[in-house]
């Protein structure tokens, strides 16, 4: 298994376009979560998946933001109408369902809204 | 509410010598997990321990080392004999055990060893 991975590691938008991202997480791992992390700061929850169902999703993801996880396999996270607020680190992790496991990374994808 | 705080934004040092990095949390659960990662400049955050509130003992690993007080409410994390490798900003996180088991972070600190 080649860990977490996520595509694409980066992305430049222009303001106001749609853009998604994909996370594969381990084959393994029934949970899966987004973060957000901006410069200088630690990631901050987005959502998260336990098999194909959306358990939880933060109050920082605003209505143009979407995710989906179909099949409990991989994931997808849509940004409609960008802004430029939405630059940042998207990160992707994914873990066992036991309880206070640790979570698995993957390196991010970078998006630059211009 | 839970908190993490990590007060040191950067440390330099310089190779081999000692550096500690201070983490302290805020919960009101009674069994929590308390975690660090380490984010090379490639961005992936890679996992360094795990450890849980019923566990106060030390635990070292090669260079790495962690004192796990409850009394404060800290778990700082020291390495010896700083390496340039060990550049990195290093996060502290506690887990929402009881809800999805999300992880809260802190704010990081950066460490930079120069040679």
């Amino acid at each position: 298994d080649t860990g977490v991975s996520q595509d694409p590691r980066h992305k430049i938008t222009k303001r106001g376009q749609n853009v998604t991202f994909r996370c594969d997480p381990i084959s393994e791992h029934n949970r899966l979560y987004w973060y957000r992390q901006t410069l200088g700061q630690g990631p901050e929850f987005l959502t998260y998946f336990q098999n194909e169902a959306q358990l939880e999703k933060s109050r920082l993801l605003s209505d143009r933001f979407s995710a989906e996880r179909p099949k409990g396999s991989f994931s997808t996270l849509e940004i409609q109408r960008t802004e430029q607020g939405d630059s940042a680190m998207y990160l992707c992790a994914s873990s066992l369902e036991a309880a206070g496991t640790e979570a698995f990374f993957g390196q991010g994808t970078r998006l630059t809204v211009v | 509410a839970q908190k993490v705080t990590q007060a040191q934004t950067e440390i330099s040092v310089v190779e081999k010598e000692d550096v500690t990095l201070d983490c302290v949390y805020e919960t009101r659960d009674t069994t929590y997990y308390l975690f660090w990662y380490k984010q090379p400049p490639s961005g992936e955050l890679v996992f360094l321990i795990r450890r849980n509130s019923f566990d106060e003992q030390n635990e070292i690993s090669g260079r790495y080392s962690w004192n796990f007080q409850k009394s404060t409410s800290s778990f700082n994390f020291t390495i010896t004999a700083s390496q340039v490798v060990d550049s990195a900003v290093y996060f502290c996180a506690l887990s929402d055990l009881y809800n999805t088991d999300k992880l809260i972070f802190g704010t990081g600190t950066r460490l930079q060893v120069f040679p």
